[in-house]
């Protein structure tokens, strides 16, 4: 078992690119978090899946999409970047509904410059 | 609301006992999670309580005070590696988790 796994590790960006964060996970677990940690804010809920299909905004959606149209999947995407983006970004899985632990993916370390 | 308090950075010596406090502010409270997070690395699960009381699992200790809304984590026999920041988190309904800040502990020889 992989557990989560994220792509890439570090990205570099220009104001205005886009790009795409890839999240997957090999433990079947039904419901995927994607959060930006920033110094001193902690782990703050971006958009959040409780199933394949399904999507929900977290804390801080803005500027921010995701897709979860595979199980294993669940992808991030700035379609425009701004330098207030840069941050960590990490995502994390669970097994369903009931109280159980997310499980984290390293990270990605993004950049925008 | 769910404002969740805990102290910004602690320091201890190798070999003591450290007591890190969690304070939430919650209507429908669903258990208290504490993870520990290395710096450049991500949080990994060390606790979580639902019922009042210490649960302990080896040098790592967690409290839960449902009444006064108040959770700890103890950790003994402090080690360099313990050098982390702790977060503690509650859930949000069935579906999110909120984390606070986070504690940073700098444990010292």
């Amino acid at each position: 078992n992989a557990g989560v796994t994220q792509t890439p590790k570090f990205r570099v960006l220009k104001t205005g690119q886009s790009m795409t964060l890839l999240c997957a996970q090999d433990m079947n677990h039904e419901y995927m978090y994607w959060y930006r940690q920033d110094p001193g804010m902690g782990l703050r809920l971006i958009h959040y899946s409780v199933g394949e299909g399904t999507t929900a905004k977290g804390e801080v959606p803005d500027g921010y999409n995701v897709s979860r149209l595979k199980k294993q999947n669940f992808l991030l995407g700035l379609e425009s970047a701004a330098p207030s983006q840069t941050s960590v970004y990490f995502c994390a899985s669970r097994l369903d509904g009931r109280q159980e632990t997310q499980y984290f993916g390293p990270g990605t370390r993004l950049l925008v410059l | 609301g769910q404002n969740i308090d805990q102290p910004t950075e602690m320091t201890a010596t190798e070999g003591a006992i450290v007591q890190i406090n969690c304070t939430y502010q919650t209507s429908g409270f669903n258990g208290l999670f504490w993870y520990q997070q290395h710096a450049g690395e991500a949080p990994t699960f060390l606790s979580y309580n639902v019922l009042d009381g210490l649960e302990e699992k080896g040098r790592f200790s967690s409290f839960l005070s449902r009444s006064k809304g108040y959770s700890y984590l103890l950790l003994k026999e402090l080690q360099m590696k313990d050098s982390a920041s702790y977060l503690c988190a509650t859930p949000r309904g069935s579906d999110k988790l909120i984390f606070g800040t986070g504690t940073r502990l700098q444990v010292f020889p």
